[in-house]
């Protein structure tokens, strides 16, 4: 167990919704990224938050959102849904955002757009 | 876009013999680091190698790293089939001030028992 904790673990949705993802970092740890894994692009970094800043942006289209609470909980809200979305979403968790740090993976969402 | 890149793509072994992964990667980096990834979970990491530091060992995991080749390499000894998973590397991309763990696609092992 990572000490990360990701919710729902599991997500069927229709073209076109909302959804948002929910992720609890590990005990202490300041800094939450987000990942998108899919079979065709890989393991694609999204978005870097560190004690409730934005501190680093990666391949995330417009339609995808993020914010870190005052707890450290993340969510990442997706919108207008587009069959392409359909992945497996990471959150994942480490103490400081700087180098060598290693980062502690939540289980992820499955998130599926039908 | 992948800043590593696993190779082979998909590598299968039988139980006891030794697997070999490879990374190569673009642009200089702080760190390297290996994570494993079993099948529909999340990654875990398994080893962090620094740019000054050439070999290192974890159990029976054995990372080298050459940065004038900007290639690593994840050697597992001894096989089991419980180490049947996907293997990453991931480097540090720096972006706009913070550092970046950015992942290749992955190499699946299968362990054959």
């Amino acid at each position: 167990d990572s000490g990360v904790t990701q919710t729902p673990k599991h997500l069927i949705t229709a073209t076109g919704q909302r959804v948002t993802l929910r992720c609890s970092p590990r005990s202490g740890d300041l800094s939450v990224y987000w990942y998108q894994q899919s079979l065709d692009q890989g393991l694609q970094f999204l978005i870097q938050y560190y004690n409730g800043e934005e501190r680093a942006k990666g391949n995330i289209l417009e339609r995808f959102s993020a914010q870190q609470f005052p707890d450290l909980h993340s969510e990442l809200n997706l919108s207008s849904l587009e069959l392409g979305d359909s992945a497996l979403y990471f959150c994942a968790s480490s103490p400081q955002p700087g180098p060598n740090e290693k980062l502690f993976f939540g289980s992820g969402t499955q998130l599926s757009v039908l | 876009s992948q800043q590593g890149e696993e190779d082979p793509q998909a590598l299968s072994i039988q139980e006891g013999e030794n697997a070999t992964m490879n990374c190569s990667y673009k642009t200089s980096i702080n760190n390297l680091q290996w994570y494993r990834q079993n099948s529909g979970r999340g990654l875990v990491h398994l080893i962090l190698i620094r740019s000054n530091e050439r070999e290192k060992h974890s159990g029976r995991l054995r990372v080298t790293l050459d940065t004038s080749k900007k290639s690593s390499s994840l050697l597992i000894t001894a096989s089991r089939a419980a180490d049947t998973a996907s293997y990453f590397c991931a480097t540090d991309a720096p972006s706009g001030g913070s550092y970046i763990p950015t992942f290749g696609r992955g190499t699946s092992l299968i362990v054959h028992p």
